[in-house]
């Protein structure tokens, strides 16, 4: 199916567990990103990638690690969770400047 | 640094009624915003935009109006209808200096009333 999936939906891990959220699309798009969203924050860009092989750093970055080796895919991965790691992790995907197509999200707990 | 603020969490209006969003920005290099809707359980979905060379920009329902020199943008629903019922975000990108990248504000919960 075309799109952006987003895998798991939930995930509930424990501290300093290493966790990998997936993101993959079907339109060959260029750029790619990843948000969280946290009440009273709203959106914040973690981490991004404009083509394979090329990331780079947004707001919150600190504790995640990205990876573009294929235009479709861009995972995240938190080296060690954290409990302030708990949130609502969204991918993105956008072809020209401007418009983003978001993933349905992954609800991510950390206990 | 909130670049892109939207100040009131939550708004509450009857069906038929206008609803007013507001969302304010301090980066005078941002020259594109949008709207983006979201239901609970989902994805953000784009609704609206407009380019800085722009005041306003009309879809149907909505309509998003661009004040640059008081950095304030607004989106306007009518008639507000239940289904309409979301959390509303705005967001800004600085095409020029940041290509795609968006900053997005806290949010807006509206809810819309039978």
């Amino acid at each position: 199916d075309a799109g952006i999936t987003q895998s798991p939906r939930y995930k509930i891990t424990e501290t300093g567990r290493q966790v990998t959220l997936m993101c993959h699309q079907t339109w060959s798009h260029s750029y790619m990103f990843w948000y969280r969203q946290d009440l009273g924050h709203g959106l914040r860009l973690i981490y991004y990638s404009a083509a394979a092989d090329i990331t780079d750093k947004g707001e919150v970055p600190d504790g995640y690690v990205v990876s573009r080796s294929k235009t479709e895919n861009f995972p995240l991965t938190l080296e060690s969770a954290t409990r302030s790691q708990t949130s609502v992790y969204f991918c993105a995907s956008s072809h020209l400047a401007g418009g983003y197509t978001f993933g349905s999200g992954t609800r991510l707990t950390v206990v | 640094d909130q670049q892109v603020k939207q100040n009131s969490p939550s708004l509450s209006v009857q069906e038929g009624r206008i609803s007013i969003l507001n969302c304010d920005y301090t980066n005078s290099m941002f020259d594109y915003f949008l709207w983006y809707k979201k239901y609970p359980a989902e994805g953000p979905t784009f609704l609206i935009s407009i380019s800085s060379i722009k005041d306003k920009n009309e879809d149907g329902r909505f309509t998003v109006f661009l004040n640059k020199s008081a950095k304030h943008l607004s989106l306007h629903i009518v008639p507000s209808q239940p289904g309409d019922s979301a959390v509303y975000f705005c967001a800004a990108s600085a095409i020029k200096t940041s290509g795609s990248r968006l900053t997005f504000g806290e949010g807006t919960q509206l809810t819309v009333n039978p």
